[in-house]
């Protein structure tokens, strides 16, 4: 799985948009990008994933750049409570055939602000 | 609600004495995975079961053992706890392997005394 690159941590207003850039530069076509989040003492909670496309669910949006080397997931009013480690994981997606780990780096410490 | 359920949420044993921790699942997912997350690091994958298939990551020392009885449950079994092992322990389940999302219990904080 392609390896990638997060800020190590960034700070956010309360109801602000948290903007939490990741690149991943030696991404294959076949990988997708996802999003996991963790809560102190929590276990890891799934975000959203894409593959090319922006993708947006109730939680997150996802852009991803159309060489698809960097993403950016986008929580548009952040709150106190997402308050976690956010983890960007590149990884194959279902037609891979093969089973693959979560490859989990050291992820953005993001601090929503009152 | 469908869930991924770990007990005890905090586990003490003793350097030495075997402790199992468990995990278990209304999802229904063929996949179940146990993870070793130490203070400050990120989350690392131990083993997985695909349904009765074990699957064990190379550098798992072998002092970790785990056993999935059926499909909901799955345990995580360690049979001579050093200083080392104290760590948060992961549950985590996919529908099926590659590409899938994966849903993670609440952890189980083992204290190695």
């Amino acid at each position: 799985d392609a390896k990638t690159t997060q800020p190590p941590s960034m700070d956010c207003a309360e109801g602000r948009a948290a903007n939490l850039p990741c690149n991943h530069s030696t991404i294959s076509g076949n990988e997708y990008v996802y999003w996991y989040r963790q809560i102190h003492s929590q276990g890891p909670q799934y975000i959203i994933h894409g593959l090319k496309n922006n993708e947006t669910n109730e939680m997150a949006s996802l852009i991803i750049t159309e060489d698809r080397k960097s993403s950016t997931l986008i929580l548009p009013h952040a709150t106190l409570r997402d308050t976690a480690v956010y983890y960007c994981i590149v990884r194959v997606g279902v037609s891979s055939g093969s089973a693959r780990q979560l490859t989990f780096g050291s992820g953005t410490q993001l601090t929503v602000l009152p | 609600d469908a869930m991924v359920i770990q007990n005890p949420r905090y586990q003490v044993t003793q350097f030495g004495k075997p402790v199992t921790l468990s995990c278990s699942q209304t999802l229904n997912h063929n996949v179940m995975y146990w993870y070793q997350q130490k203070s400050s690091q990120a989350p690392k994958l131990l083993f997985h079961y695909y349904d009765k298939d074990f699957n064990n990551e190379a550098d798992t020392p072998d002092n970790f053992q785990s056993r999935r009885p059926n499909t909901s449950f799955c345990f995580l079994d360690i049979r001579s706890p050093g200083l080392g092992d104290a760590a948060m322990y992961l549950c985590a389940t996919s529908r099926e392997l590659a590409g899938e999302t994966q849903y993670f219990g609440p952890g189980t904080r083992l204290l190695v005394l």
